[in-house]
């Protein structure tokens, strides 16, 4: 199975900061990386599919990137409303494997 | 617009079968552009990917598991269903289905994500 990492576990910043997460992967999973935000009591919530492409409806202050092993997540500039948990997902081979979650609070 | 509802009892006892239900509507689950899926989520972790099911039957489950989960689907009643056996204390969690779209490129690659989710429901196993 392949291993989903994320970094950090967790994160403090403030309204209007630019926020990265890093997401790696065991083996290789080309571009097949998904990202979902996550708050308490609510379904997740697709914002970047195959890597970088970007959810309809999604605000286009989030960004993905990366390929291989190595992703990021990036936030250009935080609004409160995205104060959450964020999870990477592999979609290379099943079992579609999740990241441990990154989450990120308000400083 | 497509919506999903999961529905089943929220309390099962150690040892039982956990049955749950997602009902879609607003689209056909026999679509061939989907799967369908299972998803938990422990109090206090993250998410587990449980198994997925394509209309025409064919299922990935997660190994983790063992061969303690059954994804079935009803095309007649547009629904596709979760049986967890042998439960204990550990699958205690929210449980969620949600809609896999399946993205075919012109290079014959297959992207799958997670688009559409239910609200999720919370099974409890105690005794």
């Amino acid at each position: 199975d392949i291993q989903m990492t994320q970094s950090p576990s967790s994160l403090s910043a403030s309204v209007g900061d630019r926020v990265t997460i890093t997401c790696r992967a065991s083996q290789s999973l080309i571009s097949y990386l998904n990202w979902y935000q996550k708050k308490p009591g609510k379904a997740p919530k697709l914002l970047i599919y195959t890597a970088s492409n970007l959810q309809s409806g999604v605000p286009s202050r989030f960004s993905g990137s990366g390929s291989g092993t190595d992703f990021t997540l990036t936030i250009s500039s935080l609004q409160p409303e995205d104060f959450a948990t964020y999870y990477c997902q592999q979609s290379y081979s099943p079992p579609y494997s999740f990241g441990q979650g990154t989450k990120l609070e308000i400083k | 617009q497509v919506q999903l509802q999961e529905s089943g009892p929220g309390l099962v006892k150690p040892s039982q079968t956990l049955s749950l239900t997602c009902t879609v509507s607003g689209d056909s689950i026999s679509s061939d552009s989907y799967y369908w899926t299972w998803i938990r989520q422990p109090a206090g972790k993250g998410l587990e990917w449980i198994g997925r099911i394509y209309p025409g039957g064919s299922t990935n489950n997660n190994p983790s598991l063992k061969s303690r989960v059954i994804i079935s689907v009803d095309t007649s009643k547009n629904q596709f269903s979760l049986k967890l056996t042998s439960v204990t204390a550990a699958d205690t969690a929210v449980y969620y289905c949600a809609r896999e779209f399946v993205v075919v490129t012109a290079m014959r690659h297959y992207y799958y994500y997670l688009d559409v989710w239910g609200n999720g429901t919370t099974v409890t196993v105690s005794s």
